[in-house]
């Protein structure tokens, strides 16, 4: 198996753009993660899907950012308007079950400038 | 808020055992240890995990002790490829309880 796929690895855009990050899961996982990672706050958890439906959003720092899952093999994590401060590492990771070991992606850096 | 208390640093010589600590006091009886890696510009690497008793695999020893308040994750032949930060997690049974903490930066030195 290829393992998490992320793209872009690299993105960088201007202040009040909408950025979008894409990640397919690791074929039968039923959970999806989104994590964001900067120096200040270290690894935190946006969100995540259980069977392509959200079950707890509650990491999603504000209403600029969403995330779906249209399909078992594709989520999106969107931010609009884009902010400098939303500059960081942004993986995703699957697993077989919840409670199950989550393997990560490569990441998306984002950088808002 | 992290259950996990970790050295920030350590140093390992190549070819020889890294042994990293993982203090988690307060861990309870259905909560498993974790511990992934995060090599420079990568994603977290899982590398092994247990509840009660040792656990080895491919690349790594996991060595919790009887009272389960801390544990050890041993490599056995560090290597510079295993240069990396090292996060031990307390894990329960909730879906989103996966906390990374600020970890251990292993140097592995030539």
């Amino acid at each position: 198996d290829a393992g998490v796929i992320q793209s872009p690895r690299h993105e960088v855009t201007e202040m009040g753009q909408e950025v979008t990050l894409r990640c397919k899961p690791i074929s039968g996982h039923d959970y999806l993660f989104w994590y964001r990672q900067t120096m200040m706050r270290g690894l935190e958890l946006l969100i995540y899907f259980n069977n392509n439906v959200p079950i707890d959003d509650s990491g999603m720092p504000e209403d600029r950012f969403s995330a779906k899952m249209p399909n078992a093999s594709f989520s999106t994590l969107k931010i609009q308007p884009s902010e400098p401060r939303d500059s960081a590492v942004y993986f995703c990771a699957s697993s077989l079950d919840g409670r199950e070991t989550q393997y990560f992606g490569p990441g998306t850096r984002l950088l808002v400038l | 808020d992290a259950k996990t208390t970790q050295p920030p640093s350590m140093d390992c010589a190549e070819g020889r055992a890294a042994n990293l600590p993982c203090n988690h006091s307060t861990i309870s009886g259905n909560e498993y240890v974790y511990w992934y890696r995060q090599i420079h510009s990568q994603g977290p690497q899982y590398i092994i995990h247990g509840l009660k008793n040792n656990e080895t695999n491919e690349m790594a020893s996991l060595i919790i002790t009887e009272d389960r308040k801390s544990s050890t994750l041993i490599l056995p032949h560090a290597t510079l490829r295993d240069t990396a930060v090292y996060y031990c997690i307390v894990r329960g049974r909730l879906v989103n309880d996966m906390r990374f903490g600020a970890g251990t930066r292993l140097t592995v030195k030539p």
